[in-house]
């Protein structure tokens, strides 16, 4: 089955400075990649998502991107604010290849230094 | 729209004692429905997953069991409870299989003492 690596397991940056998640899998034949935010006490939510024919998307101040050659994909924040403070989880999913779930990375811790 | 309820929202009991946690998604028609377990520091793992009434399927041996009686409500069980089961307890639902978001409940805090 599909194995989710997920770096760092926490991340301090100062306000206003950029942060980077990185995340490998193994399954070649994963095709979607989605980024879900947990506030503490809250359940995770989707922020940004990539399927494996694009290799860069970009929402505001967030981006993913892909290399499907290498199977890692990363999370960028730039311009971070204090809201930015949480527990950040990339996921992988074998879109058409059945009803099973989304193979979660360990999540990254980041913090927000003011 | 869609919503999603999981109760209850924290739960404390005893080891040996059984576990009935329940899930229900209003505004949507034969969802797929998921129960991942967020232990500290190991991410999100998935429990069990329902692709219709009955429907089942296990990804990881364990003290647990699923059951969907109904098309929008998924349970999840354990006859006696151990230790190891404590953890943060998460529904979910997707519109089916070729969809991608997953939508989460609020959670479950349990605690096995």
């Amino acid at each position: 089955g599909e194995n989710v690596e997920q770096h760092p397991s926490t991340l301090s940056v100062q306000e206003g400075d950029s942060a980077v998640i990185k995340c490998t899998y193994s399954d070649s034949a994963s095709n979607y990649f989605p980024w879900y935010k947990q506030e503490l006490g809250k359940r995770p939510q989707l922020i940004i998502d990539i399927r494996s024919n694009v290799g860069e998307k970009k929402d505001q101040r967030i981006a993913v991107t892909l290399n499907k050659t290498a199977k890692h994909f990363s999370l960028h924040i730039t311009e971070t604010q204090p809201e930015d403070s949480a527990v950040y989880f990339c996921a992988a999913k074998k879109v058409g290849g059945g009803a099973d779930g989304l193979t979660f990375g360990k999540g990254t811790h980041l913090i927000i230094q003011p | 729209s869609q919503t999603i309820h999981q109760w209850p929202a924290t739960l404390v009991q005893p080891v040996g004692s059984p576990l009935s946690l329940e899930c229900t998604v209003e505004g949507t028609s034969n969802p797929n429905l998921y129960w991942y377990r967020q232990a500290a520091g190991r991410g999100l793992q998935l429990l069990f997953y329902s692709v219709g009434i009955g429907q089942i399927s296990s990804e990881v041996p364990q003290n647990l069991s699923a059951s969907r009686p109904q098309d929008r409500q998924f349970i999840l069980s354990s006859k006696k409870l151990l230790l190891s089961d404590s953890g943060f307890y998460l529904c979910a639902w997707s519109v089916d299989m070729l969809n991608t978001e997953a939508f989460f409940g609020q959670g479950t805090r349990l605690t096995v003492v």
